[in-house]
């Protein structure tokens, strides 16, 4: 049983340019949930996906972006990438019925030089 | 004002010996959840143990435990017989909310060193 995939592990870019981040939810989830956890803190929410749609929004601005695709994987798309955008960003998938869980894959450490 | 305080930066114990991590929270909701969470170096985030606000028992995982206090708004996690592989960031989080897709804030977290 796979769990929550995330890709790519690690990413560089430069200020300005644009990201795509790649989250596959744990078998059987079909919520996925976006996090930014910058070094030494507690992961922030971004957004929350359920059937493709956001339904919850952390407080980031619209340079963050996402998107669900109908097999519940998931992209979140930074614009505009800023010094301060440097972050783990974690997925974490969930399910919309049963036991309430919500677990996360191994991250994408992104830089912005 | 912090939702979630963790208030130990970080904490030695010795292996074998029992630790309590400590978590307060701040809500005027009557239903939301408490989740604890272990992140490793490697960066991943383990899920441990959930309590939900009107749960009338203390959660209990295998060697973990969250002493629930509702009425002085505490959820602290307990690790019993420690090992070395405990050591890690432990985060205290929270559902504010009694829909499953309401917002999961997390504390600062407390970094633990159990010493052999």
């Amino acid at each position: 049983d796979a769990g929550v995939t995330q890709s790519p592990t690690h990413l560089i870019k430069t200020r300005g340019q644009q990201v795509t981040l790649r989250c596959s939810p744990k078998s059987g989830h079909d919520t996925v949930s976006w996090y930014q956890q910058a070094l030494g803190q507690g992961p922030q929410f971004i957004f929350q996906y359920y059937e493709e749609e956001e339904r919850q929004r952390g407080n980031f601005p619209d340079r963050f972006s996402g998107h669900q695709f109908p097999n519940y994987s998931s992209e979140l798309n930074v614009n505009a990438l800023l010094l301060g955008d440097s972050a783990l960003y974690l997925c974490a998938s969930s399910a919309n019925t049963g036991v309430e869980t919500q677990y996360f894959g191994p991250g994408t450490r992104l830089l912005v030089l | 004002a912090q939702k979630i305080t963790q208030t130990q930066p970080g904490m030695f114990v010795q292996e074998k010996e029992a630790v309590t991590l400590d978590c307060t929270y701040d809500t005027s909701d009557p239903s939301y959840g408490l989740f604890w969470y272990k992140q490793p170096s490697s960066g991943e985030m383990i899920f441990l143990i959930y309590q939900g606000s009107y749960d009338q028992q203390n959660a209990t995982e295998g060697r973990y435990s969250l002493n629930f206090q509702k009425a002085r708004k505490s959820a602290n996690l307990v690790i019993s017989a420690s090992q070395l592989g405990d050591s890690a960031m432990y985060f205290c989080a929270m559902r504010e909310g009694p829909r499953r897709d309401d917002k999961i804030i997390f504390g600062k977290g407390t970094r633990l060193h159990i010493l052999p």
